[in-house]
């Protein structure tokens, strides 16, 4: 059974950093493409980064509204996937998911139940 | 980027009715070296992650009841619900990954 687990999340301030972890198991995690998507208490859902597996050389894409800010990361050794979120302000408070692209440019075919990320003073 | 706009934002349908989402993209998210439309579409039920029902705009992933089905093809798209039960109760949201990602802003699904 494909599982991902999202731990790391947590209040932090305004300009401060958090990195949350994404935990797989039950499919070869080196062979998929991994994504973050949030979503803000009682809205929509936000893409924020993918990284592509290792035979696509671990690209990384992200939008606007996080490049510069958002980093997203793997160790396959560890079947684990991060973002890192440096810089934060008060609009990135969102659950945060990982989910998984099994094709590598295709449908988000499994996700975790994600992690809250609170910015506040 | 790809704006994905979705209507209508809610609807309530009654049971065993048909439910129709429609969806629209800001530009073509028809590839045509393969002729597949990037295009998916998924279910979020309240305190959970979305669960993804279509892909290639009409593929039913494995599992998924039948009275899901996708159509459209370049900026048009529709996910239907037929026959609708209550457990289909949620927001669905339609994806493009043609370029980058994007999603719809949702369409809210309750029962008259």
């Amino acid at each position: 059974e494909v599982q991902l687990v999202e731990s790391g999340g947590g209040l932090v301030q305004p300009g401060g950093s958090l990195r949350v972890s994404c935990a797989a198991s039950g499919f070869t995690f080196s062979d998929s493409a991994i994504h973050w998507v949030r979503q803000a208490s009682g809205k929509g859902l936000e893409w924020v980064g993918r990284i592509a597996s290792k035979g696509n050389s671990y690209a990384t894409k992200y939008p606007a509204s996080v490049k510069g800010r958002f980093t997203v990361s793997r160790d396959d050794s560890k079947n684990t996937a991060y973002l890192q979120m440096n810089s934060l302000k008060t609009e990135d408070t969102a659950v945060y998911f990982c989910t998984r692209d099994s094709s590598g440019w295709g449908p988000l075919d499994n996700w975790g139940q994600g992690t809250l990320v609170t910015v506040s003073s | 980027d790809i704006v994905m706009t979705q209507s209508p934002d809610s609807l309530a349908v009654s049971l065993g009715e048909r439910a129709t989402i429609n969806c629209k993209s800001s530009q073509s998210i028809l590839y045509s070296s393969n002729n597949e439309n990037y295009l998916a579409w998924y279910q979020q039920k309240p305190g959970q992650p979305p669960k993804l029902l279509i892909y290639w705009a009409s593929t039913r992933k494995s599992g998924v009841p039948d009275r899901f089905s996708g159509s459209g093809s370049g900026t048009d798209f529709t996910l239907t619900i037929s026959n609708v039960q209550a457990e289909d109760v949620a927001v669905y949201y339609c994806h493009q990954y043609y370029d980058l990602r994007t999603f719809g802003q949702g369409t809210k699904v309750e029962i008259k």
